[in-house]
């Protein structure tokens, strides 16, 4: 089946720790993003990438960082520098073509700092 | 910052009513398109409008669109238990492409 899985479902991390979210999609899209939601919030946006190799910073980029090094993957690392890292983190991709943005969204990982 | 701004913030009606919520943006924008999230899921896409478009439909919903005004509502008619969930806009500005930004959300309950 085509889709975006994001893994793991939960992570748990010490205060101080990097830990990286994993961003798969087998849509053949181009453009993928990444997400934050705080409980009963909206979305905000932390990077974006519009291709392999090329990313740009969302609203909320500080204490993150981002690859692209394949069109399929666009893993999310939340650094130690991520002051309040507990939150509800989405991942998306869009074909972005014909003037369709239409985002495909995966399922989610929830982070929390222990 | 957020390009588009839900209200309201929460709504509570009875199974068989309409739902109107809408959303406010600050920047010109290509596209806006309404999402739906149950809790503690991913968005699913429910409808795009595109700038030269006033109004739009797709089976029980409306979503109009006022470039004017920066104003989108999403009608949801004869709604349903099942529709409870919260509803976002989202926007691509002109000059951001691949851009996607989204509201707070309105957080409907829709009570049987």
């Amino acid at each position: 089946d085509g889709g975006i899985t994001q893994s793991p479902k939960y992570l748990f991390r010490k205060e101080g720790q990097n830990v990286t979210l994993s961003c798969e999609q087998n849509l053949n899209h181009d453009a993928m993003y990444w997400y934050r939601q705080d409980p009963g919030q909206g979305l905000r946006l932390i990077y974006y990438s519009q291709i392999v190799n090329d990313f740009q910073k969302g609203d909320i980029a500080e204490g993150y960082s981002v690859s692209r090094e394949k069109k399929e993957s666009f893993p999310l690392t939340v650094t130690s520098a991520q002051k309040n890292p507990t939150a509800f983190y989405l991942c998306a991709s869009s074909s972005w073509g014909q003037g369709n943005t239409e985002a495909f969204f995966g399922q989610g990982t929830r982070l929390t700092v222990v | 910052s957020q390009q588009g701004e839900e209200d309201p913030q929460a709504l509570s009606i009875q199974e068989g009513e309409n739902a109107t919520m809408n959303c406010s943006y600050k920047t010109s924008i290509n596209n806006l398109q309404w999402y739906r999230q149950n809790s503690g899921r991913g968005l699913v896409h429910l409808i795009l409008i595109r700038s030269n478009e006033r109004e739009k439909h797709s089976g029980r919903l409306r979503v109009t669109l006022d470039t004017s005004k920066k104003s989108s509502s999403l009608l949801i008619t004869a709604s349903r238990a099942a529709d409870t969930a919260s509803y976002f806009c989202a926007t691509d500005g002109l000059d951001s492409s691949y851009k996607l930004i989204f509201g707070s959300g309105t957080r409907l309950l829709v009570r049987p």
